[in-house]
């Protein structure tokens, strides 16, 4: 069974802190890793990560993938009160004889962000 | 960008009623869609795969009897919660990714269903 284990679950920092969300998994067939941000409804895409050592940035965040250890990191720096939200990452394997994989979910770092 | 949407955002029904979720893909045609459920402060768990033009595949635990899924069209797919109880109360999400790309998938709105 897959299976995709995020930590820390929660975490709490003042603005302008710098924050390492981790992502562990064990699946059989890897394709990707997503990186998602939920706030109230439904998750926002942040990252997609497929090859090992290759960073991805978008402005204060960034990610990483390492394939041989079976983990990604999403970094935060200089945080701000509205970066507060559930950071998801899901691992995507192909379903069944199709292209299109399914996601299977950690369960969240739920990140607050003080004043 | 990809869009999907979903359809109603929020519900409110009896228990024993039935109700209907929708989920559209706006611009790309999807022939697999997936509806995930998430309780409060947990994340999302997948319910379904559902297949466009056969039945849908579902995840272990999840009984097909009472999450009727349908999948009509490529762009269209069909959540019913059948005789509705208040532990189905849940926070209903659909999505769906682009045929033949390694891409993320669209998330639609959500549906937060509350069963009284």
């Amino acid at each position: 069974e897959d299976k995709v284990v995020q930590s820390p679950l929660s975490l709490v920092v003042h603005e302008g802190d710098t924050v390492t969300l981790n992502c562990s998994y064990e699946v059989t067939n890897f394709r990707s890793l997503l990186w998602y941000k939920q706030e109230k409804k439904a998750p926002t895409f942040l990252f997609m990560l497929t090859s090992s050592g290759i960073e991805k940035k978008s402005g204060r965040l960034s990610s990483i993938l390492d394939k041989k250890e079976l983990f990604s990191i999403l970094n935060i720096t200089a945080t701000q009160t509205g970066d507060s939200a559930v950071y998801l990452c899901a691992v995507v394997r192909p379903a069944g004889g199709t292209s299109y994989g399914k996601l299977t979910f950690g369960q969240g770092t739920i990140l607050t962000v003080h004043p | 960008g990809a869009v999907v949407s979903q359809h109603p955002s929020r519900v409110i029904c009896k228990s024993g009623t039935s109700v209907k979720i929708e989920c559209r893909s706006l611009d790309f045609q999807a022939t697999t869609m997936f509806w995930y459920r998430q309780f409060p402060k947990q994340s999302l768990m997948l319910m379904a795969t559902s297949n466009e033009g056969s039945k849908a595949t579902y995840e272990q635990g999840v009984e097909k009897d009472k999450f009727l899924i349908n999948h009509a069209s490529l762009t269209l797919s069909t959540l019913t919660v059948t005789s509705a109880h208040p532990e189905d109360s849940s926070f209903y999400i659909c999505s769906a990714r682009k045929p033949g790309q390694n891409t993320e998938a669209f998330f639609g709105q959500g549906t937060r269903l509350t069963v009284v």
